[in-house]
């Protein structure tokens, strides 16, 4: 049972457009809800997170905006860089115990 | 802030023979350290928890007899692959968190290749 799940495998956006990364969950337990950037061969990089007490946090180009209702949270990047090719993967965990993963979406930001 | 290391960072090795990979924080106090493995184009996997200066939780279908895990200190963890298999050739990243945070940051990885 994926109680973390990425639904699009790849999104290919335009530099200096925003990219939008999506992500759903099933578990109401989840309290604490990350995304992390992955290059092949290498670990995952940590980018931004959120706890369940808000609904949005922001840092930079990057903002994560949750919502609990729909168990749904989603990754901005504005604006997005070719540099911001990578894999991104959101996570989630309840009361501090083991990440759990979503498969990943593959981003592409065309110059 | 935040730094992981692991080394190595790739090894190839006999089958039959064991390997070691260290995972250090180097600029914070890890008081839990994660084990994962991420076979190609799949997300990553799982392996174990270990918490410092206690045995490790093994997930599922993970064989604590093969993948010896030690988390003496609070800097350092190690994975040792016990007579080592074609089949456990994989990438192997370990993450660190400390005590005051639910954020887990990673080492680059291992490549383990089993010949």
């Amino acid at each position: 049972d994926q109680q973390v799940k990425q639904n699009s495998p790849s999104l290919s956006v335009q530099e200096g457009r925003i990219s939008i990364l999506n992500c759903d969950y099933t578990n109401s337990m989840f309290d604490y809800f990350l995304w992390y950037k992955k290059y092949p061969a290498e670990g995952p990089t940590f980018l931004i997170s959120i706890s369940s007490i808000k609904d949005k946090n922001e840092d930079g180009r990057f903002t994560v905006f949750l919502n609990k209702s729909a168990k749904h949270l989603s990754l901005h990047i504005v604006p997005s860089q070719p540099g911001d090719s990578a894999v991104y993967f959101c996570a989630a965990s309840a009361n501090g115990n083991k990440l759990v993963f979503g498969a990943g979406t593959i981003l592409r930001v065309k110059s | 802030g935040a730094v992981v290391s692991q080394h190595p960072s790739w090894v190839i090795c006999k089958s039959g023979t064991s390997v070691k990979i260290e995972c250090r924080s180097l600029d914070f106090q890890a008081t839990t350290m994660f084990w994962y493995r991420q076979f190609p184009k799949q997300s990553l996997m799982l392996m174990a928890t270990s918490n410092e200066g206690s045995k490790a939780t093994y997930e599922q279908g993970v064989e604590k007899d093969k993948f010896l895990i030690n988390h003496a200190s609070l800097t350092l963890s190690t994975l040792t692959v016990t007579s080592a298999h074609p089949e456990d050739s994989s990438f192997y990243i370990c993450s660190a968190k400390g005590s005051t945070t639910d954020t887990q940051y990673f080492g680059p990885g291992t490549r383990l290749t089993v010949l």
